[in-house]
């Protein structure tokens, strides 16, 4: 099957570290995506990794292990406005990729 | 600033009314996307068109009608829609190829009265 899985709400102080973990199972792979998402605007593109390691970009890092079905974003120096949904992503590797499978999202609240 | 526009920004209408949510790209992306959002959920997809032309369709109810007058332009158009199509409609756009990232509007915030 195809699924995912990623913890529905954290919480972090501002200043700190977070990492959000993502597990996925699927049959072949085409990368994987993680989004931002404020309360009530639209998703906006994070990072796509689809080697083995870890990317990082300014404040936010993606990691990635094919073999363990595993992706975590990593987020540093946490800022108020890091609050909002991250929701993990990844086309099928079967049938039409562009029917992105979708994560629930996890809701990260950043406390003061 | 969001490089996909979409209009309305919100929109209110009746379960017999008929309208549009229209939506532009000018980045040169040849597929372009429409999600429906609920609370607290992950955009669900309806429709995509590549090139112009439908390449899928998520068993959307016929009261929603997607439309693609050009390579620039998608809208999704409205007709007798219930209380419980109330949602957020979010396009997006992305270049060929399945590691494209996808390209938000801001959506537009539908309610059903």
């Amino acid at each position: 099957g195809q699924n995912i899985d990623q913890p529905t709400e954290m919480t972090a102080t501002e200043g700190a570290i977070v990492q959000i973990n993502c597990t996925y199972q699927t049959s072949g792979f085409n990368g994987l995506f993680w989004y931002q998402q404020h309360a009530g605007e639209a998703p906006t593109f994070l990072s796509y990794n689809v080697l083995d390691g870890l990317e990082e970009k300014g404040r936010f890092s993606s990691f990635l292990s094919r073999s363990k079905g595993y992706s975590y974003l990593l987020l540093k120096e946490l800022q108020m406005k890091d609050s909002a949904s991250y929701l993990c992503v990844y086309p099928p590797h079967a049938g039409n990729n562009r029917k992105l499978i979708w994560g629930l999202g996890t809701s990260l609240a950043v406390n003061p | 600033d969001t490089e996909v526009t979409q209009t309305p920004k919100h929109l209110v209408m009746g379960m017999t009314n008929k309208k549009s949510l229209k939506c532009e790209q000018h980045m040169g992306h040849r597929a372009m996307y429409w999600y429906k959002q609920k609370a607290k959920k992950p955009p669900e997809l309806m429709f995509v068109y590549s090139y112009e032309k439908l390449s899928i369709n998520e068993s959307v109810p016929s009261r929603f009608s997607p439309e693609c007058p050009n390579s620039s332009l998608l809208n999704l158009h409205l007709h007798a829609l219930q209380p419980e199509d109330s949602a957020l409609y979010l396009c997006a756009s992305s270049q060929e190829g399945f590691d494209s990232p996808l390209h938000f509007g801001n959506g537009t915030r539908l309610t059903v009265t």
